[in-house]
């Protein structure tokens, strides 16, 4: 059974670096496409960003100036980096597999659907002094 | 970016009655729609994409219909887990984008 799990300081002062890791376990992180999700009372369920590679990444434009995602294979897990947070960045952080894996079952290449099927529980970060 | 509007914000029904729910595209998205539903605490669950096509494990009573740029998301009789809040997502353009939400609450 697949499981995220993310981990991370639940308070960040403001102008500070928000950083973030999802832990997954049960299948390898190189199978799929994997994303962060965040979701506040102001703005809901908002994308921030995707990776399946350390040089493969996607971002949110409107956050794409602070964004930065990376791989770690070794650990099968992936982090979000959000620098020079302001209060509005206070939100639940979800890391998400993407539904459909990079291969299919004859190692053919998939793009991708860009739904959600797995998620992790969510952490809660606080911007605030 | 295209804009998701979902209505009604709330919607009040009693178990056993059946739920529509709907999800407007500012433009047209094809059938890149999806539906989720959140309960309080918990992550949002994948129920439909591609607009009529029901994730792993969802139960025959959920539906989802339509395309271009309205869609509808049926339960057809509502169980006491059903009430939740739902979101439609759409991937037709990137980046992704979620509707603000529908409530589905106990009458």
């Amino acid at each position: 059974q697949v499981q995220l799990q993310e981990s991370g300081p639940g308070l960040v002062k403001p102008s500070e670096t928000l950083s973030l890791t999802c832990a997954v376990s049960g299948d390898s992180i190189s199978h799929y496409y994997w994303s962060w999700v965040r979701q506040s009372a102001g703005t809901g369920l908002q994308w921030i960003g995707r990776i399946y590679t350390s040089s493969s990444t996607t971002y949110n434009p409107p956050l794409k100036s602070r964004v930065t995602m990376s791989v770690d294979t070794s650990r099968n897990q992936f982090s979000l980096r959000l620098s020079s947070v302001t209060a509005a960045d206070t939100a639940v952080y979800y890391c998400a597999r993407d539904r459909i894996p990079r291969f299919d079952d004859t190692s053919v290449y998939q793009p991708g659907d860009w739904f959600f099927d797995l998620w992790g529980r969510g952490t809660l970060v606080t911007v605030s002094s | 970016e295209i804009v998701l509007t979902q209505s009604p914000a709330t919607l009040s029904l009693s178990p056993g009655e059946r739920a529509t729910l709907s999800c407007r595209a500012s433009q047209s998205i094809s059938s890149y729609l999806g539906w989720y539903q959140q309960k309080p605490g918990q992550a949002p669950r994948l129920l439909i994409y591609d607009a009529s096509n029901r994730a792993t494990g969802i139960p025959a009573r959920f539906s989802g219909s339509g395309s271009g740029t309205d869609f509808t998301l049926t339960i057809s009789s509502l169980e006491p887990e059903d009430f939740a809040v739902y979101y439609c997502q759409q991937r037709s353009n990137w980046p992704p984008t979620f509707g603000q939400g529908t409530k589905l609450e106990i009458k």
